[in-house]
């Protein structure tokens, strides 16, 4: 059964410093969500693309974090600096089109800020 | 409603009770309604996309209703097992806006 692959799993680092997150969504997916869930929380969107376009980015705290989709495939996010309240789970999800079926998610991205 | 609202926040079964769940979410501009399970360790899964009022959806011993115009749906879990453990979220869909709305999940626990 196909996948939406992310990495790394677990992710420890100190404020200041920069952090990368990677996402591979199933294959023929062309939209392309992060969101950042808080514990207690439900998840929110940061950013959303459709193929290699940004289509929403309002919840994106643009001043640190910053995503890109090249190719219309995989993704990156990118925190710097982190700070401490950037602690969460990262989860990247994909679907054919942004309206019809579920989403599928990957495994999520946890990332501590010490 | 100006939010997706879910209740309760955590709940605490014997195996082999039902038990149902609550999402409430504003009605205006609705599209759809997703459900999704999340079990820890693991990746959110998809339950149920529900579209049109009055709309009933089953899975096993999963099912979902869906009031579009007062603005809730429920889920129901018949017959809970230690495997149905997890946090259940519901998200909504708006007409105009791209994104899902999530609420912050009702988390269930299934005790043998």
């Amino acid at each position: 059964e196909a996948e939406v692959a992310q990495s790394p799993r677990y992710k420890i680092t100190e404020k200041s410093q920069a952090v990368a997150f990677w996402c591979d969504p199933i294959s023929g997916h062309a939209t392309l969500y992060w969101y950042r869930q808080i514990l207690g929380q439900g998840p929110e969107l940061l950013v959303q693309f459709q193929d290699e376009s940004v289509v929403d980015d309002s919840q994106l705290p643009k001043d640190r974090f910053s995503a890109e989709r090249l190719k219309g495939v995989d993704s990156t996010l990118k925190i710097q600096p982190a700070e401490l309240g950037d602690s969460a789970m990262y989860l990247c999800a994909s679907s054919l089109e942004f309206r019809t079926g579920g989403l599928t998610f990957g495994a999520g991205s946890r990332l501590t800020v010490l | 409603i100006l939010n997706v609202e879910q209740s309760p926040q955590s709940l605490h079964v014997q195996e082999g009770d039902s038990t149902n769940f609550t999402c409430s979410f504003p009605s205006s501009n609705f599209y759809a309604l997703h459900w999704y399970r999340w079990e820890t360790a693991k990746s959110p899964e998809a339950l149920f996309v529900m579209t049109l009022n009055g709309d009933e959806k089953k899975k096993g011993r999963i099912s979902a209703t869906l009031n579009t115009k007062e603005g809730y749906s429920y889920l129901y879990i018949k017959g809970s097992q230690p495997e149905d453990s997890a946090t259940y979220l519901c998200a909504r869909h708006s007409g105009s806006a791209r994104q899902l709305t999530f609420g912050s999940g009702t988390q269930l626990t299934v005790l043998p």
